[in-house]
């Protein structure tokens, strides 16, 4: 089990250019988030799907920034236009919603260190 | 604002003794309630976590106390360890049919020996 692997590990861009982030969840697991770590702000909940249909899109910045999970091996997080303040360490994790306590578990991945000139 | 809360950003204990973490937060329906652990440069990972049907759960070392009509969850550590020193992350959760987690800002502990 490699775990919830994220690509790419670090990415620079230029302000206003794209940035595409990656995420393969764990073999089984049902649900993807993605969340976005500052050292201001901490960990912030930005989305998450379940069998791949998106449930809570709630904390998406309601411009620029869109994810999609197109099968169930991975999800990705897009952010057009990128600014400075998207600087950030964007985690994705994923959960076996299996019922129980375990349903909640988030087993995060390494996370994509984005930085914005 | 801010669902969840720590409002220590960092605690000192002594090798040996009791660490106590805080936590508290301000939704009603949360019914899920977890500690992560987060070394630097890695990602969190889950310590313990309890539902709302119980006041407290012992795992090892580890103790989650919850007080849901104060609306405020603490993990305690027995035994602090120099390798206990890291940032300590609490999550809350609606549960049900939702799976989303918010999580606090983080408490650095550091355990001197």
């Amino acid at each position: 089990n490699a775990g919830v692997i994220q690509t790419p590990r670090h990415k620079v861009t230029g302000k206003g250019q794209e940035a595409t982030l990656w995420c393969e969840p764990i073999s089984g697991h049902s649900a993807v988030f993605w969340y976005r770590q500052t050292i201001v702000q901490g960990l912030e909940f930005l989305t998450y799907f379940r069998n791949q249909a998106p449930i809570d899109d709630s904390g998406m910045p309601k411009e620029r920034f869109s994810a999609q999970m197109p099968n169930q091996s991975h999800s990705t997080l897009k952010i057009q236009s990128t600014q400075p303040q998207d600087s950030a360490v964007y985690l994705c994790a994923s959960s076996p919603g299996l019922g129980g306590l375990s349903q909640n578990t988030l087993y995060f991945g390494a996370g994509t260190r984005l930085s914005v000139l | 604002g801010q669902q969840v809360k720590q409002s220590s950003p960092s605690l000192t204990v002594q090798e040996g003794g009791i660490s106590i973490l805080n936590c508290d937060y301000e939704n009603d329906m949360f019914d899920y309630f977890a500690w992560y652990k987060k070394y630097p440069d890695n990602s969190p990972t889950l310590l313990i976590s309890v539902r709302s049907n119980v006041d407290k759960r012992e795992d090892g070392r580890l103790t989650v106390f919850l007080n849901k009509s104060g609306k405020h969850f603490s993990l305690h550590i027995t035994a602090s360890q120099p390798e206990d020193t890291a940032v300590y992350l609490c999550a809350a959760g609606e549960g049900g049919g939702s799976a989303k987690l918010i999580f606090g800002e983080g408490t650095k502990l550091t355990v001197s020996s």
